[in-house]
């Protein structure tokens, strides 16, 4: 059974910095890795997703990583601005072919507070 | 553009009365949906998920039903709703099964 997780579960950084947002993963079948932001009280919102054929993708600000040999990703947010602030959430999938059945295994997130 | 769409946002319900949650996707033919639940401290939990009209799929052994009566239209009900039940709903929708998957604003469930 796939677990995801992420550390740390909550992080705090002053404006303008940079900073990394760690996801592993136990089961390294994976489809592919996306990264999701949510706000209090909101849906997800996608922010990138990658194939696992690939090892990263890039948005703006964002930057994300994957390794699947070592079950990890990575994301990475360049400048931080306050607007930032949420919980950031990893989500791998993978179909499993005896259950037939898909499955998006999520972590608990890593709540970001950016300080003005 | 694809949107998809959930109500109501919040909702009250006391214990033993029935539930009708609906989410619909538009811009898009056949997508894959899902419902998921989002309880306080824990990660999200996928419900169930349907490949077509009337093709539905349970994960979790539970009080709750689902249907899809149309293409773009999935349902989550409860006869009779247990204070277990209260949650983050979720529906998100996919166009594959290795695609990116797209959420709506969610419907905060309080049983009481």
């Amino acid at each position: 059974k796939q677990e995801v997780t992420q550390i740390p579960a909550a992080l705090s950084v002053p404006e303008g910095e940079n900073l990394v947002l760690n996801c592993s993963f136990t089961d390294s079948a994976i489809y592919n890795l996306q990264w999701f932001r949510q706000d209090p009280g909101k849906g997800l919102t996608s922010l990138l997703l990658i194939q696992s054929s690939q090892r990263e993708q890039t948005s703006g600000r964002l930057n994300a990583s994957l390794d699947k040999s070592s079950g990890r990703s990575t994301l990475y947010i360049a400048a931080s601005q306050p607007g930032d602030s949420a919980t950031y959430l990893c989500a791998a999938s993978r179909l499993y072919s005896g259950a037939g059945s898909y499955q998006l295994t999520f972590g608990k997130g890593t709540k970001l507070s950016v300080i003005p | 553009s694809q949107t998809i769409h959930q109500w109501p946002a919040t909702l009250v319900q006391p214990v033993g009365s029935p539930l009708s949650l609906e989410c619909t996707v538009e811009g898009t033919s056949n997508p894959n949906l899902y419902w998921y639940r989002q309880a306080a401290g824990r990660g999200l939990q996928l419900l169930f998920y349907s490949v077509g009209i009337g093709q539905i799929s349970s994960e979790v052994p539970q009080n709750l039903s689902a249907s899809r009566p149309q293409d773009r239209q999935f349902i989550l009900s409860s006869k009779k709703l247990l204070l277990s039940d209260s949650g983050f709903y979720l529906c998100a929708w996919t166009r594959g099964w290795e695609t990116e998957a797209f959420f709506g604003q969610g419907t905060r469930l309080t049983v009481v």
